[in-house]
């Protein structure tokens, strides 16, 4: 069975940092690219970050460009997101998503497995 | 940036109604859009892919048209399951993958 699985969310002050995990199962994790994607309580989905099957590229939005850092081991089957300079509005659910393709600007791509989110809660 | 616009942002339908949703890119994204359900507490589930291809294991009441900058997603006939807020998004541009806000469909 297809799985992934989030974990390291949690309540940081303002200005720290976390890094979340994303355990995947049941496929060639290496041969799919990777997304996280949030939604802050009771919003819409907000993409956050995406990176290719090899892990050589990384694609951010902008509200996180600078602070976020998405990378993958591909030998562990994990993908990771360090997030540093937290700030209140990235309070939100954390989920991380199965690309169905490889690499991106090749054909469309699409998020075909979600985990189950991990909650990022940023306040004092 | 890519700005995505979907309508309405709810509606209220009976079981067994066809229900269209429209979403709007702001540039031309040829005919990379996805389509996705959500429901309370749940992850996304993702419905359509590259505008009109139906994701493997997704009810064929679903569908999906368009290209460019206007798409539609068509429920042929509402069932109990199908309440829930579906989002589009963009997938041509690498700098954001941006979603639209969403549109919720509920019991009248």
């Amino acid at each position: 069975e297809v799985q992934l699985l989030e974990s390291g969310g949690g309540l940081v002050q303002p200005g720290g940092s976390l890094r979340l995990s994303c355990a995947a199962s049941g496929f060639t994790f290496s041969s799919y690219a990777m997304s996280w994607v949030r939604q802050a309580p009771g919003k819409g989905l907000e993409w956050v970050s995406a990176i290719s099957g090899s892990g050589g590229s990384t694609y951010y939005a902008d509200s996180v460009k600078g602070r976020f850092t998405i990378s993958r081991d591909n030998s562990k089957n994990t993908l990771y997101l360090q997030m540093n300079s937290l700030r209140a509005e990235d309070t939100a659910v954390y989920y991380c998503a199965k690309d169905r393709i490889t690499i991106f600007g090749v054909v469309p791509p699409g998020m075909d497995v979600w985990g189950q989110g991990t909650t990022v809660t940023v306040s004092s | 940036d890519i700005q995505m616009t979907q309508s309405p942002s709810s509606l209220s339908a009976s079981v067994g109604d066809r229900v269209t949703i429209t979403c709007r890119a702001s540039q031309s994204i040829s005919s990379y859009l996805n389509w996705y359900q959500q429901k309370p507490g749940k992850a996304p589930k993702l419905l359509i892919y590259a505008a009109s291809s139906l994701q493997s294991g997704v009810p064929s009441r679903f569908s999906g048209s368009g290209s460019g900058t206007d798409f539609t997603l068509t429920i042929s006939s509402l069932q109990p399951e199908d309440f829930a807020t579906y989002y589009c998004q963009q997938s041509y541009s690498t700098l954001s993958f941006t979603f639209g806000p969403g549109t919720k469909v509920d019991i009248k």
